[in-house]
């Protein structure tokens, strides 16, 4: 069965560093995708970047970043020069690709909690 | 963008009383999900539709029932609401393009007193 796991309940950044969120997973699926959501205060679940199980780079957008081991089966999230604006609920997510009996759907971490300090 | 929207944004109820939640898009996506949010515990899912009544169980599904009897809406029903069903309830929706990526409505937060 397919599972996420996030170990960090809450983490503190100071502004302008850099933090890592880690999450690992557990699949017995060659095939799938992961994902990163940012649920601020407001609480609307907003995409932040993918990484499919076979895209030998690591993916990137903007600031983040998805740091990328499969043989260890984690997908950290990388968020550079932080900002206020990064205080939010983070969730690391996971589909399997295959069409079975999953239909493909999203199986989610408990998230991380980052608050960025001025 | 997809758009997708849930109704009520926030409800209170009482304990037995039978709810139901909707939600709406606009395109034609396939595949359609219901997922409840408690703190502690992430997103979880309680059903998933992938046709026009074509509905399957999630990881949390007792106590709820959905329907779809049109592509653009997904039902999601509490036939006897209990205190352990409040929380905040999102839909979702798969659409195309990279990531195969999923739209998320705004969230309705569900009290059962």
């Amino acid at each position: 069965a397919q599972k996420i796991t996030q170990t960090q309940p809450g983490m503190f950044v100071q502004e302008k560093e850099a933090v890592t969120l880690d999450c690992t997973y557990d699949t017995s699926d060659q095939s799938y995708g992961l994902f990163w959501y940012k649920q601020p205060s407001s609480g609307e679940m907003i995409f932040l970047i993918y990484q499919g199980s076979y895209d030998e780079q690591n993916a990137t957008e903007g600031r983040y970043s998805l740091n990328f081991q499969k043989a260890r089966k984690s997908a950290n999230l990388v968020i550079s020069a932080s900002q206020l604006g990064d205080s939010a609920m983070y969730f690391c997510a996971m589909r399997e690709l295959n069409y079975g009996g999953s239909q493909g759907n999203l199986i989610f971490g408990k998230g991380t909690k980052l608050s960025v300090k001025p | 963008d997809a758009g997708i929207t849930q109704s009520p944004r926030h409800k209170v109820t009482e304990t037995g009383t039978p709810v139901t939640l909707r939600c709406h898009q606009t395109e034609n996506h396939r595949y359609m999900y219901w997922y409840r949010q408690d703190p502690g515990h992430g997103l979880r899912l309680i059903h998933y539709s992938y046709g026009v009544k074509d509905t399957d169980k999630g990881e949390v599904s007792d106590g709820y029932s959905v329907s779809r009897s049109k592509t653009e809406d997904f039902l999601l029903t509490l036939e006897s609401a209990t205190s352990s069903q409040t929380s905040v309830y999102f839909c979702a929706i798969r659409t195309t393009g990279g990531g195969y990526g999923y739209t998320f409505g705004s969230g309705t937060r569900l009290t059962v007193v």
